[in-house]
This record gives C-alpha cells, sequence and structure tokens, in this order.
C-alpha cells in the first residue's frame, strides 16, 4: 500500500521569500516520487523526480527537493518565490511493483507582490 | 511535437447516454493512465495500462472502462454516466524504466452530467 500527504493546502508567500512545500509518503517499496505544478486552468507539467539517485533533486524553474528516508518526506523547496510560482503542487508517489501512482491533495501557492 | 491529445476538451452530457473520451499519445509511451480531478481531492487514478492489452483498476475505477487495443490509444468510457462523474479528466502517457518515468498529461477533459 501506498499513500501521499500534503501537510498544507495553502501557502502564502512574499515574492523573493523562500518556498516550503511539505510531502509525507508512506510506501512498502522504495519509492519513486514525484512533483508536479498545475498552472490555473492547465495541465500537469513535471518539476522534478527521484528515483534512488542523488538524493537531492533539482527540478525546473529553481525547484529543488529532497528525498529523507528516514523521515519518509520529500519537501519542494525554492529559494526565492516569483509570482510566476503561483500554482498548485502536487506530490506524488510510486511505490510498488504494479506502476500504480497516487497522487498527495495538492498545496496551492500564492505569492504576494 | 511530442504530446497527447484528449477530445473532446469539454462535454456537457445527460445521465445514462454512454459517451467515451479519446487518449491519444505519439511518444510510443507503454504505459497510459486516467486520472479525475476533484476541487480538494487532488488527483485520483482511475485505471491505467502497461501496454496493449494489458490494464488494471487505479484508485476509483468504478462507472467506468477502459480499453488498451492499440499502444498510441487509451480511451475512457463511460457506459451510463451519472452526476457524480462530473469531473476534469486527465490522461496520462509515460515510458516505463525501472520504476522511473515521468507522466505527460494531456490538456484535460471537462465533463459535466446533468
Amino acid at each position: 500500500a501506498q499513500s501521499v500527504t500534503q501537510l498544507d493546502s495553502h501557502v502564502s508567500v512574499s515574492e523573493g521569500t523562500p518556498v516550503l512545500l511539505r510531502c509525507n509518503y508512506s510506501s512498502s517499496y522504495s519509492p519513486s516520487l514525484f512533483w508536479y505544478v498545475q498552472h490555473p486552468n492547465k495541465g500537469l507539467q513535471l518539476l522534478l523526480k527521484y528515483t534512488s539517485a542523488a538524493t537531492l533533486v533539482k527540478g525546473i524553474n529553481g525547484f529543488e527537493a529532497e528525498f529523507k528516508k528516514s523521515e519518509t518526506s520529500f519537501h519542494l523547496t525554492k529559494p526565492s518565490a516569483h509570482m510566476s510560482d503561483a500554482a498548485e503542487y502536487f506530490c506524488v508517489v510510486n511505490g510498488g511493483s504494479n506502476y500504480k501512482l497516487t497522487f498527495g491533495k495538492g498545496t496551492l501557492l500564492t505569492v504576494n507582490p | 511535437e511530442a504530446q497527447v491529445t484528449q477530445n473532446p476538451r469539454y462535454l456537457i452530457t445527460v445521465t445514462g447516454k454512454k459517451l467515451t473520451v479519446t487518449c491519444s499519445q505519439n511518444m510510443n509511451h507503454e504505459y497510459m493512465s486516467w486520472y479525475r480531478q476533484d476541487p480538494g481531492l487532488g488527483l485520483r487514478q482511475i485505471y491505467y495500462s502497461m501496454n496493449v492489452e494489458v490494464t488494471d483498476k487505479g484508485d476509483v475505477p468504478e462507472g467506468y472502462k477502459v480499453s488498451r487495443k492499440e499502444k498510441r490509444n487509451f480511451p475512457l468510457i463511460l457506459e451510463s454516466p451519472s452526476p457524480n462523474q462530473t469531473s476534469l479528466y486527465f490522461c496520462a502517457s509515460s515510458l516505463v524504466v525501472d520504476h522511473s518515468y515521468e507522466q505527460y498529461f494531456g490538456p484535460g477533459t471537462r465533463l459535466t452530467v446533468t
């Protein structure tokens, strides 16, 4: 069995300040983990993925995430928020042999000027 | 251009009238999947397919059918739609390499069942 919990449904930051979006997972197997972004009225785009290589993963647009097995976490960070980062972000886990994907419920990021 | 296409993009229908939402990808991906997105619930997987003639249930398969007769196509069938199937639907595809794969999403189909 596998599950994903995004700890905040809504995060609000000021432009130029750091972003932290939190994700915890559970999995019976060594997981693959992903972060996707969805801008308003758009489809989903992959930000970054962890697949048992380096635990610190760099993605597009300055985002990165760190896989911490001991904490079962995969938090998404960015040093300095930009207005264009305002979107909904989804953490996704694939932790089994059947390629089933489980999405978190999403975190809405608001960036204030 | 590598892409996943869905048709129609918008559909309003009535309860009980069978409908099909098509999904096609041009990247020769083995894996295809359907999701529904509802406010506050994120994306939930309906069905997925590992390859031609290989499909399996996701988290919310009730009321839906799929088929995978060709590698590029993965239609979603609602035999008797009900209002609780009103949602935003996404199709996605990916390669499959050691559980490590990036999903490419279609633009979405907004379905309203009255």
